[in-house]
């Protein structure tokens, strides 16, 4: 198993300002994730975050807005650029382990956008 | 492409109810079915899983039968609880370091 740890857990930020989320693994994972869980939505992905090569961004979303870095196999970070009212969300980190078939997930970050 | 189907909510249940909650998936070949739970406030957890035909994973009096025939992961519980309110999403991984797939979600909410 593995115990994903996100920082900061919710935080208000005013707009043009950018928030950097940490996600740290108790535990070397292959793969991780960024969702973004929308007020009252369902999760959607952001990117795969790859160790030592760049992120792998889904259909909608940028590396201009949304930089994520992975400089190693226990910690990513996304950045949210440039925020807007419409970013504020919750923002999850996903690992997964190739071991067995689960996704950990962290307990997100739930950011406001004023 | 892969997808998951969920019944829409908000379900409202009186305590000791039946639950069903309905799961279908669109996807080639044998994915990995999942059950995760949002508590108010909280972040996911896993609640139950499948990773082949007929499995039945079950946790904390649910349960979910993979039925590969009818593309299926159904979520039942005999008797619900108040601190079962939450929002259930049903979910699917395609491979080993491939993505997770959720469902829109279904909201619960359990009435004494």
């Amino acid at each position: 198993s593995a115990v994903i740890s996100q920082k900061p857990s919710r935080d208000i930020c005013q707009r043009g300002t950018s928030l950097t989320i940490q996600c740290q693994v108790d535990s070397q994972v292959t793969m991780m994730f960024w969702y973004r869980q929308q007020p009252g939505q369902s999760l959607t992905l952001i990117a795969t975050a790859n160790q030592g090569s760049e992120a792998t961004y889904e259909s909608g979303f940028v590396i201009d807005k949304f930089p994520i870095s992975r400089p190693n196999l226990t910690f990513s970070t996304l950045t949210v650029s440039n925020m807007s009212p419409e970013d504020s969300s919750i923002y999850l980190c996903s690992a997964w382990t190739g071991v067995n078939t689960e996704a950990f997930f962290g307990q997100g970050t739930r950011l406001t956008v004023v | 492409g892969n997808s998951v189907t969920q019944m829409e909510g908000p379900v409202t249940l009186s305590e000791e109810a039946f639950l069903t909650i309905n799961c279908t998936y669109t996807a080639t070949g044998y994915p990995s079915l999942f059950w995760y739970v949002q508590y108010p406030g909280e972040g996911l957890q896993l609640l139950l899983k499948a990773t082949k035909a007929d499995d039945k994973g079950s946790n904390k009096g649910f349960e979910a039968t993979y039925r590969k025939e009818t593309t299926s992961f159904h979520l039942e519980k005999g008797s619900v609880q108040v601190s079962d309110s939450a929002v259930y999403f049903c979910a699917l991984l395609k491979t080993s370091y491939d993505k997770v797939i959720f469902g829109p979600g279904t909201s619960l909410s359990v009435i004494p």
